[in-house]
C-alpha cells in the first residue's frame, strides 16, 4: 500500500541554525500538508499546498518557515533559523483529489526536530 | 475557527471490552468531514475511521465504529473487543469540506490492560 514517508527520523540542530525537512508525499497526491505536533500537545495545522502554492497556512508558519516541491515527488519544510520551541514532531501529510480517498489525510511517520 | 473537544484525557479498558471515546466539535458548516486518528507510542497518525456530515449512517470499520450525532455536534468513537494493540492516543479530528487544515481535539489516551 502506498504510503507517505519523512526523512530524517529524528534531527538534532543547534539553536539558530537551518534545517530541511524532506517528505515523499504518496504518488498520485496533489495536495501536501506539514503539521506539528509539541511533546505532549494536540497536533497543529501549520501548511498546505497544492500547484505548487501555499493555499493555506497558520499564524505558527511564519516567515521563518518556508516549504517547496523541488522536483516530482519530494515536499520540503525549511526552518530558517531555530528557535527552542521549534522542537516538536513533525507530520507531512498527503491526499488525493478524488475518490474514496478524497479528503482524507494520509500521515508521514514524523520527523522528531530536537533543538538544543 | 473551528475548536474539537475530546473531554477524557485517559480511558482503560479489559482486553476484549468496549470502550467509547467522545468528542464535539463547533462549526456553522454543514458540509465537513470528521475522522479519527490513532497515534501508538511509535507516534505515527493512522487513519482509523472517517464520517461524512452528508451522510445520516454511521461509518464502521471493523471493531471501530462511530455514532455520529450531527445535531449535537458529537462524534464518539466505539472500540469493540479491544486488543492490546489497540493502546494508543486518539485523536478526534473535523475538516471543512472547502478547506484544507484538519482541526484536532487534544487527544484521548487509551489504555488495554491484559
Amino acid at each position: 500500500e502506498p504510503e507517505v514517508t519523512q526523512t530524517p527520523s529524528h534531527q538534532v540542530t543547534q539553536m539558530g541554525q537551518e534545517v530541511i525537512l524532506r517528505c515523499v508525499p504518496i504518488s498520485n497526491h496533489l495536495y501536501f500538508y506539514w503539521y506539528r505536533q509539541i511533546l505532549g500537545q494536540k497536533v497543529e495545522f501549520l501548511v498546505s499546498f497544492y500547484n505548487n502554492e501555499i493555499s493555506e497556512k497558520s499564524e505558527i508558519f511564519d516567515d521563518q518557515f518556508s516549504v517547496e516541491r523541488p522536483d516530482g515527488s519530494n515536499f520540503t519544510l525549511k526552518i530558517r533559523s531555530t528557535k527552542l520551541e521549534d522542537s516538536a514532531m513533525y507530520f507531512c501529510a498527503s491526499s488525493g483529489t478524488s475518490g474514496r480517498t478524497y479528503n482524507e489525510q494520509f500521515f508521514g511517520p514524523g520527523t522528531r526536530l530536537t533543538v538544543l | 475557527a473551528q475548536t474539537v473537544t475530546q473531554s477524557q484525557p485517559e480511558m482503560s479498558v479489559q482486553e476484549a471490552e468496549t470502550v467509547t471515546l467522545s468528542c464535539t466539535y463547533d462549526t456553522s458548516e454543514s458540509n465537513y468531514y470528521l475522522f479519527w486518528y490513532k497515534q501508538p507510542p511509535s507516534r505515527q497518525m493512522i487513519l482509523v475511521i472517517r464520517q461524512e456530515a452528508y451522510k445520516q449512517q454511521n461509518a464502521t470499520e471493523n471493531r471501530f465504529s462511530v455514532n455520529f450525532q450531527k445535531a449535537a455536534k458529537s462524534f464518539s468513537l466505539k472500540i469493540s473487543d479491544s486488543q492490546l494493540g489497540d493502546t494508543a492516543m486518539y485523536f478526534c479530528a473535523y475538516l471543512y469540506s472547502n478547506d484544507y487544515k484538519l482541526s484536532f481535539g487534544a487527544g484521548t489516551t487509551v489504555t488495554v490492560r491484559a
